[in-house]
């Protein structure tokens, strides 16, 4: 199984409200990240957690806020968003952080009014 | 900066051709290689990931890669419509920096029935 689920599909929201996007994955994987992409572009790397401690932030807005509570999931907080952020934001997995081979979820779509 | 060169296209090819998409990439020290396929508004999936030097097959997809180039690439036999799509060549950052994957920008791919 090379699942990685992701909610809400969609989200709108307005600059002064507080949201979590939510991913899981039950493949006993112990590296997971968060990415952004916006149309027409690649994924950028913007948070990774390795054996559930951030060892890469790639210096992203602290409106931004990643939590992992355990090795299964991963949060993202929102908060004081600017409509620049309205993007697809993407969570993965990966057996390791050195294996590499990463599993992509679904995808948030995120729209910031 | 550590790149990954693709061209953007549109790449058009007749259903049943072979459709070849190509990658460099800067970093001597990159070790793993990926190619993902990507449908408009939906999340990457990986399709491919080749680590040795030469060809590796897969169904209707063969990945190649040459070091000494620093060129991938990956050939898709019996070109379906439903190939359609964006694929990223996609290279680890090579030592010190696993974990962290470069994308290139991606090559759209039109097959024509």
């Amino acid at each position: 199984d090379t699942e990685v689920t992701q909610t809400p599909k969609h989200l709108v929201m307005g600059m002064t409200n507080k949201k979590s996007l939510k991913c899981e994955q039950h493949m006993g994987h112990r590296a997971m990240y968060w990415y952004k992409q916006k149309a027409k572009k690649p994924p950028e790397l913007m948070f990774v957690y390795s054996y559930e401690k951030l060892s890469i932030n790639e210096s992203v807005p602290s409106r931004f806020s990643p939590e992992c509570p355990n090795s299964s999931l991963l949060n993202l907080h929102l908060h004081a968003l600017q409509p620049e952020d309205s993007a697809l934001y993407l969570c993965a997995s990966s057996r390791q952080e050195a294996y590499n081979e990463q599993f992509f979820g679904p995808g948030t779509r995120l729209t910031v009014l | 900066q550590k790149e990954v060169e693709q061209n953007s296209g549109p790449l058009s090819v007749p259903e049943g051709a072979i459709a070849s998409l190509n990658c460099t990439y800067s970093d001597r020290g990159s070790q793993s290689f990926f190619w993902y396929r990507q449908y408009s508004g939906k999340s990457p999936e990986l399709i491919m990931f080749i680590y040795s030097n030469g060809d590796k097959e897969d169904g209707r997809f063969t990945a190649q890669l040459n070091k000494a180039s620093q060129y991938v690439s990956l050939l898709i036999r019996d070109s379906q419509p439903s190939d359609s799509a964006t694929y990223l060549c996609v290279v680890n950052a090579g030592s010190g920096n696993t974990g962290k994957l470069i994308f290139g920008q991606g090559t759209t791919l039109q097959v024509k029935p």
